[in-house]
């Protein structure tokens, strides 16, 4: 398995509930990541795990909130978004804890927030 | 600071003709860098990477990138483009020193001509 999967592929919520978006991979990689994509951008970091750990937080705000339950599998939660936090979620995997062996990204989750 | 360049907002080739796409990095020490392409509303794929040694590396679907230490540069080509070429195109590095940080060029999106 090469892949990282990402669920669900499209999401709609509006500005008061809670949703999550699941990312996970079965590659045995040990360091994984969130990015947001807004439209003709190119992706940014918002948070990496290494080793289950969150290891890097780019001052993302607290509405999002990140967990990693295990190696293989990384949640993003959602609550009470704002319409600017529509975007492509794109969640990546690296074989070791520096990336320098290049991201396997999944196909990410397209929010829209209402 | 590292940080990527990619001078090209758009590029237009006709089908058949060759291609080539610009990345500049700047970063102090040798870089690890990559090529990634993003079809719409997709994930990233990772086309090619170079770490160290042989200065042209090849990559998936045709491509190949030439690693330039004189003039900061990562560049892509392929020698004959199609259709199905069509995407955006980002240049990222990865920086060992800034633990599990990637940073993306802006991108340019390759348009092509039949």
């Amino acid at each position: 398995d090469t892949e990282v999967t990402q669920t669900p592929k499209h999401l709609v919520m509006g500005m008061t509930n809670k949703k999550s978006l699941k990312c996970e991979q079965h590659m045995g990689h040990r360091a994984m990541y969130w990015y947001k994509q807004k439209a003709k951008k190119p992706p940014e970091l918002m948070f990496v795990y290494s080793y289950e750990k969150l290891s890097i937080n780019e001052s993302v705000p607290s509405r999002f909130s990140p967990e990693c339950p295990n190696s293989s599998l990384l949640n993003l939660h959602l609550h009470a978004l704002q319409p600017e936090d529509s975007a492509l979620y794109l969640c990546a995997s690296s074989q070791e804890g520096t990336g320098s062996y290049g991201y396997t990204f999944g196909s990410g989750t397209r929010l829209t927030v209402v | 600071a590292q940080s990527v360049t990619q001078p090209d907002i758009h590029i237009t080739v006709s089908e058949g003709a060759s291609l080539e796409l610009r990345c500049n990095y700047s970063y102090g020490a040798t870089p690890y860098l990559f090529w990634y392409v993003q079809s719409p509303g997709q994930g990233l794929q990772l086309l090619l990477k170079y770490f160290s040694g042989d200065t042209l590396v090849q990559g998936i679907k045709g491509f190949e990138a030439e690693f330039k230490r004189s003039q900061s540069s990562f560049n892509l080509r392929k020698p004959s483009v199609h259709w199905s070429d069509a995407a955006e195109y980002f240049c990222a590095v990865g920086a060992v020193l800034d633990f599990n940080k990637f940073y993306f060029g802006s991108g340019t999106k390759l348009n092509v001509k039949p």
